[in-house]
């Protein structure tokens, strides 16, 4: 069992929509959750950090994490075809400096 | 701030060559890592500086991978031989070091073993 899960996608979606993304875990010890977005020939750019349990928001992008459910999640709001990436959850366990991430899911968003 | 820089963009080789990859990290960043990300698949890392000491390479294949970090600066990650199964994009990336501090990417090297 991986130590992150998260569904490979593509996720299509029309533009406007809300998007849902998620990964689960299965490792207690981690404590500092992020998301990431990546490009088609691009490295991953750090869109959402989240400490602990909780929500966090920024612009049209919202964070969630719940600890009790080892449970993740990112919410796009009106999303736009330049949403249109490859978004990697990740993680960092508590004493720790390594971030382990997710498969990673497809998102397009269409016109 | 100028970003995580990397080179070359791509490399092409055949199997059983050799290359290597560079690495700029950020200003004042003192943790370095190198991941590898094959297609489809999210980054897995290989190696960990902090400062010029290796924290994790746990994960490097150390029969034909090698890095280093010297002046605890720049870093340059080696593959010989190369083997198909090398065939990946090589990222770089900084942090500042601190406990749960998130890691900022460079472009990576898109590398093809063929």
């Amino acid at each position: 069992q991986k130590e992150v899960e998260q569904d490979p996608g593509p996720l299509s979606v029309p533009e406007g929509a809300i998007v849902s993304l998620n990964c689960t875990y299965s490792n207690s010890a981690f404590q500092y959750f992020m998301w990431y977005r990546q490009y088609s020939r691009k490295g991953p750019e750090l869109l959402m950090y989240t400490y602990s349990s909780g929500n966090k928001e920024d612009g049209r992008f919202t964070a969630q994490v719940d600890k009790s459910s080892k449970y993740i999640s990112l919410f796009i709001r009106d999303s736009q075809p330049s949403d249109s990436a490859t978004y990697l959850c990740a993680m960092i366990r508590r004493g720790f400096q390594k971030l382990v991430f997710g498969t990673g899911t497809r998102l397009l968003v269409s016109p | 701030e100028a970003g995580v820089a990397q080179s070359p963009r791509y490399k092409i080789i055949e199997k059983r060559q050799s290359v290597a990859f560079w690495c700029n990290p950020i200003s004042g960043h003192a943790t370095l890592y190198w991941y590898q990300q094959i297609l489809g698949q999210g980054p897995k890392l290989l190696i960990q500086f902090q400062n010029n000491g290796v924290v994790d390479d746990s994960q490097l294949p150390k029969d034909r991978f090698s890095a280093e970090r010297l002046k605890g600066v720049d870093s340059t990650l080696k593959i010989q031989p190369a083997k198909l199964e090398d065939s990946a994009v090589y990222l770089c990336a900084s942090s500042l070091g601190w406990e749960g501090s998130p890691l900022h990417f460079g472009n990576g090297t898109r590398l093809t073993v063929t």
